[in-house]
């Protein structure tokens, strides 16, 4: 079985520039989080998605992050223009429906904004 | 949200049994205990999850105390490659969102 993957696993942006992150889930998980690490702090969510649907956005720290998961597939997540303080470690999750399912994380995506 | 609380950082001899304690004296009836790993470069990987009862599965062992304020991890043998950071996580029955502290990074002498 494949495991969740995201890509690019580094991307280095100048500040004010876009980029987009990519997640491909387990096959056949509902459940779908993007979860960050900024600065060396502890593992923060952002965002929760059933199927397509975005269940839970309480984390998504300011308007410049927009998450999509079309056809409730794979999902991205765009920041949208970068800032110095977006730098960090980027992990994507997912679980199948139940409720006290495991997480599975991807290795993330290491975002450096110059 | 319920927070835990563990050391920072301990170390264990390859070969024997390691005991990671983790406080969570503000957990209600339904917060599940979960224990997730991560090792250098990758994501955090799940590891055992309880409620009430002691768990075993193949990578460790969850002793949960009587009251629920705290719980153990044990590795019984620890390995190089159980070098890591260890996550204790309170997760409330019905929600998924986990609030991951900072952990306790596992070093593991030769």
């Amino acid at each position: 079985e494949a495991g969740v993957t995201q890509f690019p696993s580094h991307s280095v942006i100048e500040k004010g520039q876009t980029v987009t992150l990519r997640c491909d889930p387990i096959s056949g998980h509902d459940n779908l989080y993007w979860y960050r690490r900024v600065m060396g702090k502890e593992i923060k969510f952002l965002l929760h998605f059933v199927k397509e649907s975005k269940q839970d956005e309480s984390g998504m720290p300011n308007n410049r992050f927009l998450a999509e998961r079309t056809g409730g597939t794979y999902s991205t997540l765009k920041v949208q223009p970068a800032e110095l303080e977006d730098s960090g470690v980027y992990f994507c999750a997912s679980s199948r429906a139940e409720t006290n399912e495991k997480l599975f994380f991807g290795s993330g995506t290491q975002l450096s904004v110059l | 949200d319920a927070k835990t609380t563990q050391p920072n950082s301990m170390e264990s001899n390859e070969e024997e049994p390691v005991h990671l304690p983790c406080n969570h004296s503000t957990i209600s009836g339904t917060d599940y205990i979960h224990w997730y790993r991560q090792l250098p470069s990758q994501g955090p990987e799940y590891v055992i999850h309880g409620l009430t009862s002691n768990v075993n599965n193949r990578m460790a062992s969850l002793a949960i105390a009587e009251d629920r304020k705290s719980s153990t991890l044990i590795l019984h043998r620890a390995t190089l490659r159980d070098a890591a950071v260890y996550y204790c996580i309170l997760r409330s029955s019905g929600t998924y969102k986990y609030i991951f502290g900072t952990g306790t990074r596992l070093k593991v002498l030769a």
